[in-house]
């Protein structure tokens, strides 16, 4: 089956720099790359998708890229904020199953 | 977008009792719904596949025994933890949708003592 790997576990940032989260995956049928923030006790909230027939999407602040070819892809936050604080999970999904990376907790420091 | 709700959203039960968590799909059919199971500081772990009028499909490690998933209806999928011990105590959490879009209940977080 689908394997995602996510790293890193962990990532400390100064309010104002850039995050980045990286993640790959195992089965290169996958075709749907969603990335979710969570809340402690809350369900996941979808904050930015990437489709397999695309390499990157931008949405304001937040940035995703797709490299098929190694099965890599990644989150880029911009100019972050305390409330960007919060665990972010990717995930990798074939015909609508998801699988999940571990997640990484992300602090910003006012 | 399309609403996924889920009864109840806290539950304590004693060891040894079994409880049943429902999950409906409020403006669309569900012919799939998956449920997950998630651990203090972990990430979503897929526990089954429910498929409305089919038997559910189990990952590996999960006892299709204990956890007992029913998909009656087009928008009610219910999960019943029987015989719950506290191990099971976790956060369970229900998705539907397309294929490249999943919507997710609230969650259920049960405490088994």
């Amino acid at each position: 089956g689908e394997n995602v790997e996510q790293h890193p576990s962990t990532l400390s940032v100064q309010e104002g720099d850039s995050a980045v989260i990286k993640c790959t995956y195992s089965d290169s049928a996958s075709n749907y790359f969603p990335w979710y923030k969570q809340e402690l006790g809350k369900r996941p909230q979808l904050i930015i998708d990437i489709r397999s027939n695309v390499g990157e999407k931008k949405d304001q602040r937040i940035a995703v890229t797709l490299n098929k070819t190694a099965k890599h892809f990644s989150l880029h936050i911009t100019e972050t904020q305390p409330e960007d604080s919060a665990v972010y999970f990717c995930a990798a999904s074939k015909s609508n199953m998801l699988t999940f990376g571990g997640g990484t907790r992300l602090m910003v420091k006012p | 977008g399309a609403v996924v709700s889920q009864h109840p959203s806290w539950v304590i039960c004693k060891s040894g009792t079994s409880v049943k968590i429902e999950c409906r799909s409020l403006d669309f059919q569900a012919t799939t719904m998956f449920w997950y199971r998630q651990f203090p500081k972990q990430s979503l772990m897929l526990m089954a596949t429910s498929n409305e009028g089919s038997k559910a499909t189990y990952e590996q490690g999960v006892e299709k025994d204990k956890f007992l998933i029913n998909h009656a209806s087009l928008t009610l999928s219910t999960l019943t933890v029987t015989s719950a011990h506290p191990e099971d105590s976790s956060f369970y959490i229900c998705s539907s949708g397309d294929t490249y879009e999943q919507y997710f209940g609230p969650g259920t977080r049960l405490t088994v003592t």
